[in-house]
C-alpha cells in the first residue's frame, strides 16, 4: 500500500462545477503539499499546508491532521484547470525533508 | 519565490549515449532535488544534491548511472548515462526553501531510442 493514497484518479467535470480531489497518507507528517502539472510536464506548488485551511483564488485547500486526511477544492471550475495535481507529504521521520508522492489525480474540465 | 531552469527542454537521444541536464535558479539554495517521472507515473526522487559535498542517492539509484555535479548553490547538473527506452522520461529539478514553498523546474522531457 502506497504511504499516499489519491482518488480519483481520473476526474471529468463540465465547466463551472465545483471539484474535490482527495488525499489520504498513512505516515505523520510535518507538512503536505498540493502541486500542479500541466500537459508539459512542468509542476506549480499550489500549496503547503500542516493543518488548518488555505484558500488562493478559486483553489481551497484542507487538511485534518488527526485524520491524515486533505483536499484540494476548486470552485468554478475552468478548462485552464485541466491538469494532473499531485498531493505530496513530508513524512516526519523524513531525513532532508523528502517528499513523498501521491499519484496524481487527471482532471479534465470540458467547456 | 525562485525561479528554475532547465535545459534541454527535450531530447531524443540513441540508447547507450549519455546525456546530461543543467539546472539554473535564480537564486542561492543549499538542497537542490532531481526527480524522475516515468509514463503515466508519479515523481521518484533520484537524488539530493547538496553544494560542497557528494550527492545522496535514493535506492535504485546509482552515482555511475546518474552522476550529479553541485558546484556552487545556483546550479546542478544531472547526466543521465548509457542510456536505454527505459530512460525515458520527464527528469525534474527541485529545492524547497524552509517548509514553505516546493520549486520545480519545467522539466526536460527525454525519449530514448
Amino acid at each position: 500500500k502506497n504511504e499516499v493514497e489519491q482518488s480519483p484518479q481520473n476526474l471529468t467535470a463540465q465547466e463551472g462545477e465545483f471539484i474535490t480531489i482527495n488525499c489520504s497518507y498513512s505516515v505523520g507528517i510535518s507538512a503536505l503539499h498540493w502541486l500542479q502539472q500541466h500537459p508539459g510536464g512542468g509542476i506549480v506548488s499550489l500549496f503547503m499546508l500542516s493543518s488548518g485551511k488555505k484558500k488562493h483564488g478559486r483553489l481551497i485547500a484542507t487538511i485534518n491532521i488527526q485524520e491524515k486526511h486533505s483536499s484540494l477544492h476548486i470552485t468554478a471550475s475552468h478548462p485552464r484547470d485541466s491538469a494532473v495535481y499531485i498531493c505530496a507529504v513530508i513524512p516526519r521521520r523524513s531525513y532532508g525533508n523528502k517528499l513523498v508522492f501521491g499519484a496524481g489525480t487527471i482532471l479534465r474540465v470540458k467547456s | 519565490s525562485a525561479v528554475i531552469s532547465q535545459k534541454p527542454s527535450r531530447d531524443i537521444c540513441q540508447r547507450g549515449t549519455s546525456l546530461t541536464i543543467q539546472c539554473q535558479v535564480d537564486s542561492q539554495v543549499t538542497m537542490m532535488f532531481w526527480y524522475r517521472q516515468q509514463p503515466g507515473q508519479s515523481l521518484t526522487l533520484i537524488a539530493t544534491a547538496n553544494q560542497g559535498s557528494e550527492a545522496t542517492y535514493e535506492s535504485g539509484f546509482v552515482i555511475d548511472k546518474f552522476p550529479i555535479s553541485r558546484p556552487n548553490l545556483t546550479f546542478s547538473t544531472l547526466t543521465v548515462s548509457n542510456m536505454s527506452p527505459e530512460d525515458s522520461s520527464i527528469y525534474l529539478c527541485s529545492l524547497r526553501t524552509g517548509y514553505d514553498t516546493q520549486y520545480f523546474g519545467p522539466g526536460t522531457r527525454l525519449t530514448v531510442l
